[in-house]
């Protein structure tokens, strides 16, 4: 079946300008989650949602980042007035359950380039 | 306090036996213990899961002693496809979740 998809790939900006970034995960997977991984570095949590409960905004660097997952599927992680910091590559994960046993299946990902 | 404590990079020769030791102190009682890998330009993807033991499969072993707060990953014979950065995830500890993938360990395997 189908994977995660993220859509675009490849995103280039300038400061200052807001930029959204789409997540498709696997059909049936109630957890979500979006990561943001600079180059060289691990991954950085960003935020996570499990079914109907409230997300997990505990890894957004600031009020700058918001996220939302509508009808429990498609997830958009916005961005406003983007920074040169913001650079980066934004991964997008889904999961059966959000729990330590069921993996997580990664997207390709969304390069951000905020210039 | 890191979650999870992993060697910043390993280096090692093809055909070799890898093992990457991953310190997880504040394991929980019901948290299992994942391996992810992941090659440049890409996501990270599954390897290896268990609770306590040995589990093998057809990439990789896991050594998981007693007390559960250590992991050990066992990459045999490895090629220079498996150069990657390897993560591995725990349960935070305290009854939640957290989904910490920590710096990870880079792995170079050189011909």
């Amino acid at each position: 079946g189908a994977g995660v998809s993220q859509s675009p790939s490849n995103k280039v900006t300038e400061k200052g300008k807001d930029v959204e970034l789409r997540c498709d995960p696997i059909s049936g997977h109630t957890a979500l989650y979006w990561y943001r991984q600079s180059l060289g570095q691990g991954l950085e949590f960003l935020i996570y949602f499990q079914g109907n409960s409230a997300p997990d905004k505990s890894g957004l660097p600031s009020d700058r980042f918001s996220a939302e997952r509508t009808g429990g599927s498609v997830s958009t992680l916005t961005i406003q007035r983007t920074q040169q910091e913001d650079s980066a590559v934004y991964l997008c994960a889904s999961s059966l359950l959000h729990d330590s046993y069921n993996e997580q299946f990664f997207g390709p990902g969304t390069r951000l380039t905020v210039l | 306090l890191a979650k999870t404590t992993q060697p910043i990079s390993m280096d090692s020769y093809e055909g070799q036996e890898v093992n990457i030791t991953c310190s997880h102190n504040n394991i929980a009682t019901n948290d299992y213990i994942t391996w992810y890998q992941q090659f440049p330009s890409q996501g990270p993807r599954f390897i290896i899961q268990g609770y306590k033991t040995k589990v093998t499969n057809e990439v990789a072993s896991l050594f998981i002693p007693a007390d559960r707060k250590s992991s050990t990953l066992s990459l045999p014979r490895v090629s220079l496809s498996d150069t990657a950065v390897y993560y591995c995830l725990v349960g935070e500890g305290t009854g939640g979740f957290k989904t910490i993938f920590g710096a990870g360990t880079r792995l170079f395997v050189k011909a």
